[in-house]
């Protein structure tokens, strides 16, 4: 079954605790992103991949670091944790945005808690 | 700046009734246009999508949007809206150029809610 996987889906951290959230497709898409969805904000995107080792920001990077080394798992890293952080995480995989008639699968979403 | 709106925060509808919720995008360059749904606690799932060609669309679940260019809309429709209707959908529009970043920039979102 074609599927996009985060782990852990639930997780509750202290300031200041380094995390990653991990993310993982079996499409082998070559496009990969991280967004962040908080109530009256809608869907925002952190992170994107184009490929392995290719990575840029989107518009809400601060404090987030990805990796990509591998085609098919595109982590997220929080190195310093803070509570503005709180929020549900998605992580999304797609053909290569350059060609037509693409789209976006979702991940089943990460709910974290910083106190 | 690229944005897309959804007016209506919330919405409630009775079931058997009619639905049509609305989406406003501003984009300078040609959009490819997005309906998710978010049940609760779950993931987003894509309800239809348009990229070019007739602009009425058909998505699952009997949903369907219609893109009108000259108003900037995107506006999803159901004829009869069933219980399991009620979630929170989200209108997202992406470049259509080549070479674009994939970011997909998403409106607020609509809460349905469907009454018995």
């Amino acid at each position: 079954e074609a599927q996009v996987t985060q782990n852990p889906r639930y997780l509750i951290t202290v300031t200041g605790k380094k995390l990653t959230v991990t993310c993982s497709q079996n499409m082998n898409h070559e496009y990969m992103s991280w967004y962040r969805q908080d109530p009256g904000l809608g869907l925002r995107q952190i992170y994107y991949s184009m490929n392995v080792e290719v990575t840029d920001k989107g518009d809400v990077p601060e404090g987030y670091k990805v990796s990509r080394k591998e085609k098919r798992n595109f982590p997220l890293i929080l190195e310093s944790p803070s509570p503005n952080q709180t929020s549900l995480y998605f992580c999304a995989s797609s053909r290569n945005p350059g060609q037509s008639y693409y789209e976006q699968y979702f991940g089943p979403g990460t709910r974290l808690t910083v106190t | 700046a690229q944005s897309v709106t959804q007016p209506d925060i919330h919405i409630t509808v009775s079931e058997g009734a009619s639905l049509e919720l609305r989406c406003n995008y501003s984009y300078g360059a040609t959009p490819y246009l997005f309906w998710y749904v978010q049940s609760p606690g779950q993931g987003l799932q894509l309800l239809l999508k348009y990229f070019s060609g007739d602009t009425l669309v058909q998505g699952i679940k009997g949903f369907e949007a219609e893109f009108k260019r000259s108003q900037s809309s995107f506006n999803l429709r159901k004829p009869s809206v069933h219980w399991s209707d009620a979630a929170e959908y989200f209108c997202a529009v992406v470049s259509g150029r080549a070479g674009n970043t994939g970011k997909l920039i998403f409106g607020q979102g609509t809460t349905l809610q469907v009454k018995p």
